[in-house]
């Protein structure tokens, strides 16, 4: 079992450019998530999905945009890369029944410069 | 809205020694608590977590926590931490309805001394 499963793990980009991180998960999650990490800070909540077709923001969606069309993608897009973007990024999953199972990918550590 | 506080943002322990990791969470329901750990450039580890029930919980690496609703706090404890404890732990909160999100606190930094 992969996972969530996230790419690229290292990313550099200009000022102004775009770029889509990728997250798959192999678990038939209904719930999906995209956070940053800030240094010394907690995680964020950028958008989540609750299924196919189903996106909303969270609480730092600004510069972002995300869709869903299966259940197994969920990639993040930045439109305009902006300093302020540089951040640890992790993707997540959980079932939306029975317990409570989170299962985070590794992350993509970008950098806007 | 929900929200979690962790107090202090930097903690040295001596190897051996026993170690507390304050947690403070608003939520207006029973929450569901966690926490995470975090090494360096790694993504995150479920240490335990806290639905219902027994209000301590026992989670990997000898950790344990202690949900006291009165306080509104969920503390974790480690009778006696080894230097490969030194890492970022989080504490989180979320709720089994609407987004079904976490939020999380903005972490504790554990230094682990010889």
């Amino acid at each position: 079992n992969a996972g969530v499963t996230q790419t690229p793990k290292f990313r550099i980009l200009k000022i102004g450019q775009s770029m889509t991180l990728q997250c798959t998960q192999d678990m038939n999650h209904n719930y999906m998530y995209w956070y940053r990490q800030d240094p010394g800070m907690g995680l964020k909540l950028i958008y989540y999905s609750v299924g196919a077709g189903i996106t909303d923001k969270g609480e730092v969606p600004n510069g972002y945009n995300v869709s869903r069309s299966t259940t197994e993608d969920f990639p993040l897009r930045l439109e305009l890369a902006a300093p302020s973007q540089t951040s640890v990024y992790f993707c997540a999953s959980r079932t939306g029944t029975g317990g409570y199972g989170y299962t985070f990918g590794s992350g993509t550590r970008l950098t806007v410069v | 809205a929900q929200s979690v506080t962790q107090p202090d943002i930097h903690i040295t322990v001596s190897e051996g020694a026993s170690l507390e990791l304050r947690c403070n969470y608003s939520y207006g329901a029973t929450p569901y608590l966690f926490w995470y750990v975090q090494s360096p450039g790694q993504g995150l580890q479920l240490l335990l977590k806290y639905f219902s029930g027994d209000t301590l919980v026992q989670g990997i690496k000898g950790f344990e926590a202690e949900f006291k609703r009165s306080q509104s706090s969920f503390n974790l404890r480690k009778p006696s931490v080894h230097w490969s404890d030194a890492a970022e732990y989080f504490c989180a909160v979320g709720a089994n309805t609407g987004r079904r999100a976490l939020t999380f606190g903005s972490g504790t930094r554990l230094q682990v001394q010889p």
